[in-house]
């Protein structure tokens, strides 16, 4: 069963412009996350998605981030404009029954 | 205050030594999770725990809920366990309040 996938690995931009992170979940994992972990900070919780439903935004920094999940199944996280300090690892995990998760390899953000 | 205190932030062991993560935390939890995350930064889940204590290979972790306070074992540590740990804690829906995260680094 293939695990936790997201793209890209790594992404490097200019500040003001956007960037779509994807993850796609283990299949038939209702339960989605997104965490953060900015330079020198411990990991930080983002978001969590129930199927396709916002469960808990409450982690999200600002309206720069955008958080889709596409009928239950892949997520994107949309940041626009980036900013210098949203450089930093994101990770996806999924979860069947919100107790274990299954984290995702990271997508390493840059913003020059 | 932080929610999640690891100790130590730094370990450095010799082969072969036993190896103990410390854990304290101040949030209510539903479970928490024992995390490895090599250089080049995936992150791997060890463990889940809600009660007791759990074993797989030589990890060993435990729990007390009362006290809010775990601890992750390492038996017969070997170069390859280098790697930071981390402990998170998790709520009723999974969201998890991480450590800053312990760096063992062994030596052969």
């Amino acid at each position: 069963e293939a695990g936790v996938t997201q793209f890209p690995s790594h992404s490097v931009i200019e500040k003001g412009q956007t960037v779509t992170l994807r993850c796609d979940p283990i299949s038939g994992h209702d339960n989605l996350y997104w965490y953060r972990r900015v330079m020198g900070k411990e990991i930080k919780f983002l978001l969590h998605f129930v199927k396709e439903s916002k469960q808990d935004e409450s982690g999200m920094p600002n309206n720069r981030f955008l958080a889709e999940r596409t009928g239950g199944t892949y997520s994107t996280l949309k940041v626009q404009p980036a900013e210098l300090e949203d450089s930093g690892v994101y990770f996806c995990a999924s979860s069947p029954t919100a107790y274990e998760q299954y984290f995702g390899p990271g997508t390493r953000l840059t913003v020059t | 205050k932080n929610e999640v205190e690891q100790s130590p932030q730094n370990l450095t062991a010799q082969e072969g030594e036993f190896i103990t993560i410390n854990c304290s935390y101040s949030v209510g939890i539903s479970a928490l999770h024992w995390l490895q995350q090599h250089p080049g930064g995936g992150i791997v889940s060890l463990f889940m725990l809600s009660s007791g204590k759990k074993k797989h290979g030589r990890l060993i972790a435990t729990i007390n809920i009362q006290e809010k306070h775990s601890s992750l074992h390492i038996t017969a540590s070997h170069p390859r366990d280098s790697a930071v740990y981390i402990c998170a804690p998790g709520g009723s829906q999974g969201n998890l309040i991480f450590g800053k995260g312990t760096k063992l680094s062994v030596k052969p």
